[in-house]
């Protein structure tokens, strides 16, 4: 398995611009996640989806967009990038196994816009 | 709201030492609580998962000790070494997505 990958590892854009980042696992797991990672800062949830076709916000979901067409992908759009989008974005998977939910997350991207 | 505190925010000690760090949460209606390890500029390595039904769990030299009632958490690292030098993050699960991090404890061992 290779778990959790994301593409690309590194992206500079600048203001105004819009991307994608690439989320994929193939562990059949039905929750996915997207977190941002600011310096001295925990982890902070943008957007998740409990299983194809179901997406929701977090706490931080402005300027991104998600839509979860098949288990196994889940990609992040940035509409229309903004300096204050300059983070490190991980992604992450989860199941249920005996009341438990375990994450595991990607190598994460890391965000620059100018 | 699940607010997640973790002290102290750095922690820097000698080689050999043993050493506890602590992590506490405001919801205690959680599923399960894992701790993570980050290495800087790296994602994020599952270190231990503690059910809510569980007190403790233990890998080789870490021992994480769950009171959910309380709500707190507590990673115990026996006999540090240098390369035990990370970020450590505690993050309780109220569901699937549900996670809350804490903003992690800074640890630096020295040789």
């Amino acid at each position: 398995n290779a778990g959790v990958t994301q593409t690309p590892k590194f992206q500079v854009l600048k203001t105004g611009q819009s991307m994608t980042l690439q989320c994929a696992q193939d562990m059949n797991h039905e929750y996915m996640s997207w977190y941002r990672q600011d310096p001295g800062m925990g982890l902070r949830l943008i957007h998740y989806s409990v299983g194809a076709g179901i997406t929701d916000q977090g706490e931080v979901p402005n300027g991104y967009n998600v839509s979860r067409s098949t288990t196994e992908d889940f990609p992040l759009r940035l509409l229309s990038a903004a300096p204050s989008q300059t983070s490190v974005y991980f992604c992450a998977s989860s199941y249920r196994d005996r009341g438990a939910y375990e994450q595991y997350f990607g190598p994460g991207t890391r965000l620059t816009v100018t | 709201k699940q607010e997640v505190t973790q002290i102290p925010a750095a922690l820097s000690v000698p080689e050999g030492e043993n050493l506890v760090l602590n992590c506490s949460f405001t919801d205690s209606a959680i599923y399960n609580l894992q701790w993570f390890r980050q290495d800087p500029g790296k994602g994020l390595t599952s270190l231990l998962l503690i059910q809510s039904s569980q007190r403790e769990q233990t890998s080789g030299r870490l021992n994480a000790s769950l009171d959910k009632s309380s709500g707190r958490s507590t990673l115990y690292i026996a006999a540090s070494q240098p390369g035990d030098s990370a970020t450590y993050l505690c993050a309780p699960s109220t569901g699937g997505f549900k996670t809350i991090f804490g903003a992690g404890t800074r640890l630096f061992v020295k040789a």
